[in-house]
């Protein structure tokens, strides 16, 4: 069975500063891995995933993740914070040939002006 | 305009009272799931259909029913309510599991 964790439950950065949101899961196989965003109350848009290929993909909003299999890591990263990022992000790892989808537990970005 | 729709927005029930949550997309999307939000707990898949008539588990389908009888819909059915499914309920839909899934603007469920 799949799992996701994301370690980090709130990260405060200021505004400009670069950001890194951590992201392991655990599958016995190459997951589809996916971002999403949720701005507070509102539903949740998708930033970037990853199914094959490149590692390194980028997303809508200036984000990018890198995959990195040996470290069953799928971390987020943008180089320049904006106030409006404000948001919690959350991972979500799929299982190939299922409709299974196991979210992370989400990590609350606040930005300090 | 390409949107996942649900009803009601906003619901408070007493315990075993029957409800339904109606979820409706019309991007013509296959699959389709529901999920619910709890704070700190993230966002925990119910039931998933990848199809019409084809509905399963996620991880945590106790207490709930779905059907998919035509593919626009996929109502969520709690048939005795608990007030430990009081919660924040979201449908999604998507062309397949590997693309975008479009959330629906949630379900505030409040059981007594």
């Amino acid at each position: 069975a799949q799992s996701v964790t994301q370690p980090d439950i709130h990260i405060t950065v200021s505004e400009g500063a670069s950001l890194e949101l951590r992201c392991n899961y655990s599958y016995g196989a190459t997951p589809y891995l996916f971002w999403y965003v949720q701005s507070p109350g509102q539903g949740l848009q998708l930033l970037l995933k990853y199914f094959s290929g490149d590692t390194l993909v980028q997303g809508i909003k200036g984000f990018e993740a890198e995959f990195k299999r040996s470290q069953s890591s799928f971390n987020l990263r943008k180089p320049s914070v904006h106030w409006s990022d404000a948001a919690e992000y959350f991972c979500a790892v799929g299982a190939r040939n299922t409709g299974k989808l196991i979210f992370g537990q989400g990590t609350t970005l606040q930005v300090k002006p | 305009e390409a949107q996942v729709t649900q009803n009601p927005r906003y619901l408070i029930t007493v315990t075993g009272k029957k409800l339904t949550v109606t979820c409706s997309q019309n991007m013509n999307h296959e699959y389709m799931s529901w999920y619910r939000q709890d704070p700190g707990l993230g966002l925990r898949q119910i039931y998933y259909s990848m199809n019409v008539e084809v509905t399963d588990k996620g991880d945590v389908p106790e207490g709930y029913k779905v059907s998919r009888k035509e593919k626009r819909n996929f109502p969520l059915i709690l048939e005795s309510p608990s007030p430990n499914q009081t919660s924040l309920y979201f449908c999604a839909s998507s062309r397949n599991l590997y693309n975008e899934q479009f959330f629906g603007p949630g379900t505030r469920l409040t059981v007594l």
